[in-house]
């Protein structure tokens, strides 16, 4: 049973526009969320964060929002740039516990 | 180095075979993460190392896999008569902390090829 689910395999999007990146949960003990970001042949690296006590956490061009009663959060890329081509997946953690459960990914792609 | 490095990138086993998956942490580190990523999927996890304590191996799929963090630093993960559903990439992740979030550092991964 997939408890974090991002069903979109992939985005296109042009330079300069929004993007945006979708994820549903469905553990509701899950108590905090992490956006990673993977280029080809490298590790995820940590993008952003939120905590269930929020419903929004902006850090400069990236900002995440949830919805808990929706079970739902998404990341807004804006605005989108070349550089930000890469996978991206969506993480919880439930409180106490070491154990991040990731979605399969979202591939974007950023055209000029 | 300063970021986590893992060893061999690329690993190529007949089934049956023994392989042994190398995981050198950032140096201080207190905590290890073993992941499997098999194609097309996310990350899965397999183990957590806090020091040399193997704390979590409930995501290890079956007896075959083994990990082991003897000095608290680098970490080994065996997979024993490897089977082709064996194949993806392992990923090693390190925290200076007791836990991971955003304090969380991944390796590059190895990527397992059973034939």
């Amino acid at each position: 049973d997939q408890q974090v689910k991002q069903n979109s395999p992939s985005l296109s999007v042009q330079e300069g526009r929004i993007s945006i990146l979708n994820c549903d949960y469905t553990n509701s003990m899950f108590d905090y969320f992490l956006w990673y970001k993977k280029y080809p042949a490298e590790g995820p690296t940590f993008l952003i964060s939120i905590s269930s006590i929020k419903d929004k956490n902006e850090d400069g061009r990236f900002t995440v929002f949830l919805n808990k009663s929706a079970k739902h959060l998404s990341l807004h890329i804006v605005p989108s740039q070349p550089g930000d081509s890469a996978v991206y997946f969506c993480a919880a953690l439930s409180g106490g516990y070491n154990k991040l459960i990731f979605g399969a990914g979202t591939r974007l792609a950023v055209h000029p | 180095g300063a970021g986590v490095s893992q060893s061999p990138r690329y690993k190529v086993a007949k089934r049956g075979q023994d392989v042994a998956l190398r995981c050198d942490p950032i140096s201080g580190h207190v905590s290890l993460f073993w992941y499997q990523q098999a194609l097309g999927q996310g990350p899965e996890f397999l183990t957590y190392f806090q020091n040399e304590a193997q704390l979590d191996k409930s995501g290890l799929p079956s007896d075959r896999f083994f990990a082991e963090r003897p000095e608290g630093s680098v970490s080994t993960l065996k997979i024993q008569r490897t089977q082709q559903e064996d194949s993806a990439v392992y990923l090693c992740a390190s925290s200076p902390g007791q836990g991971l979030g955003t304090e969380a550092f991944f390796g590059q991964g190895t990527r397992l090829t059973v034939v």
